[in-house]
């Protein structure tokens, strides 16, 4: 199972909206609505952002929002701040067979 | 407060065996499905291993099967990856995760994390 492809790199100025991109196949993404996107810190735990797409954990900032359209998920980071600036990695069920498939991850940067 | 804290990473030498162990609390570990993540260094998140609530299910990546067992004590609220067979490859932070899921459903996502554990393969 191949990981789910997402552009290496993001930036954008404080306030800006940007928008990750996450490919995968109709095997995983394009199968099920249980894509998740983790916000990892340097030398820290991944955090989950979002679920199922698109909904948001208690305690997430309503500037971060999910979607999906056929095989690919995307997450808005909206009114970008300095603290948004870390890892982004998605992560798709993909079945019983492979269960979890990642992203490769993309760094936002805050300029 | 849910938590999970990993132990047991270190230096072995290649060929050699390492276990891991992650205690959980602040939730009833044995309902809930638990996951092995690592992240070499400088690398994305790789998904390892699986165990189901009751231990009765599990699943492996295939770059980790046959080398490594995933386990999990429900009394001790612990969940185990006994590694064996090291190779470079498998240096990594390994992370404790919890599956989090609909009612009904197979699939679901990861919340919490532990804090990770390094586990460094060299002679």
């Amino acid at each position: 199972q191949s990981a789910l492809t997402q552009p290496a790199s993001v930036s954008g100025s404080p306030g800006q909206s940007i928008t990750i991109s996450c490919t995968g196949t109709s095997s995983d993404v394009g199968s099920y609505n249980l894509v998740s996107w983790y916000q990892q810190h340097p030398g820290k735990a991944p955090k989950l952002m979002i679920y199922e797409g698109s909904k948001r954990p208690s305690g997430v900032s309503n500037r971060f929002s999910g979607s999906k359209s056929g095989n690919t998920a995307s997450l808005t980071i909206s009114g970008l701040q300095a603290e948004d600036e870390a890892d982004y990695y998605c992560c798709s069920y993909a079945g019983s067979s492979t269960l979890y498939v990642f992203g490769t991850g993309t760094k936002v940067t805050v300029l | 407060e849910v938590q999970l804290v990993e132990s047991g990473g270190g230096l072995v030498q290649p060929g050699g065996s390492l276990r891991l162990s992650c205690a959980a609390s602040g939730f009833t570990f044995s309902s809930y499905a638990m996951h092995w993540v690592r992240q070499a260094p400088g690398k994305g998140l790789e998904y390892v291993s699986a165990i189901s609530s009751n231990g009765g299910s599990t699943y492996y990546a295939n770059s980790v099967k046959g080398r490594f067992t995933i386990s999990r004590d429900n009394s001790k609220n612990t969940l185990y990856l006994q590694m064996g067979s090291l190779r470079a490859e498998d240096m990594a932070v390994y992370y404790c995760a919890r599956r989090v899921a609909a009612a009904g459903t197979r699939g679901g996502w990861f919340d919490p994390w532990g804090q990770g554990t390094l586990v460094t393969v060299s002679s």
